[in-house]
């Protein structure tokens, strides 16, 4: 099956900082999100980006496709940005084996220091 | 709208027991997935309902089973509990066309004692 790897798997900031995140992934995807699950275990949705580019406030996200790999990034981190940022994907070219099935990397854990 | 909401948030269960935990779609959506957190293994992907058919499954025993109901909701059952059951169980819903983005509830957590 497809492999997913984030990075780095810990990352210390002080508010105010920016950061990069990456997910390399090993096939062709049909489906890629950005999560961060908040301290009672949601996934609270980021990004839906299969490909190109797309901003929210201070986040925003590339996924270069043809690469395998998809950027986060976050500027001006503020505290409430800490936790897990997690990257999942479903396999392109799989057929129906595909439905419904994410992927999961195993996550960055971001810690924001007032 | 609301979201996907999960039942129950929090069970604890002693081994050999069964547990049945429950998933109401955002209202719409007709595919639901589930899927298993634990420190050690991450996130794993169970098995994804649509239009009440299991459309795809994980590597998971038989203990793990699911089934969706005309109106979307699911439910999947862990039976003869074992400690490493012990997990956050997480469903999520989406419209369940070919590739399409998933949103997921709050999870159920289970303590397996």
């Amino acid at each position: 099956g497809i492999q997913v790897e984030q990075s780095p798997p810990d990352l210390i900031l002080q508010e105010g900082a920016n950061s990069t995140l990456r997910c390399n992934f090993s096939d062709s995807v049909n489906n890629l999100q950005w999560f961060h699950q908040n301290p009672w275990g949601q996934l609270i949705n980021l990004f839906y980006i299969p490909s190109g580019t797309k901003q929210n406030g201070r986040l925003s996200a590339t996924t270069v496709a043809t690469e395998r790999y998809s950027l986060l990034y976050i500027s001006s981190s503020q505290t409430t940005d800490s936790g897990v940022y997690f990257c999942a994907v479903e396999q392109g070219d799989a057929g129906g084996t595909s439905y419904g099935k994410l992927t999961f990397g195993q996550g960055t854990i971001l810690t924001v220091h007032p | 709208k609301a979201g996907v909401t999960q039942t129950p948030r929090y069970l604890i269960k002693t081994r050999g027991q069964q547990v049945t935990l429950s998933c109401s779609p955002i209202s719409g959506h007709r595919s639901v997935s589930w899927y298993q957190q634990t420190p050690g293994q991450g996130l794993q992907f169970l098995f994804e309902y649509f239009s009440e058919t299991q459309r795809n499954k994980g590597n998971f025993p038989g203990r793990f089973s699911g089934r969706q109901f005309s109106n979307s909701r699911s439910e999947m059952n862990v039976s003869t509990l074992e400690l490493g059951d012990s997990a956050l169980y997480l469903c999520a819903s989406s419209l369940g066309v070919w590739s399409g983005e998933l949103f997921f509830g709050e999870g159920s957590r289970l303590t397996v004692l």
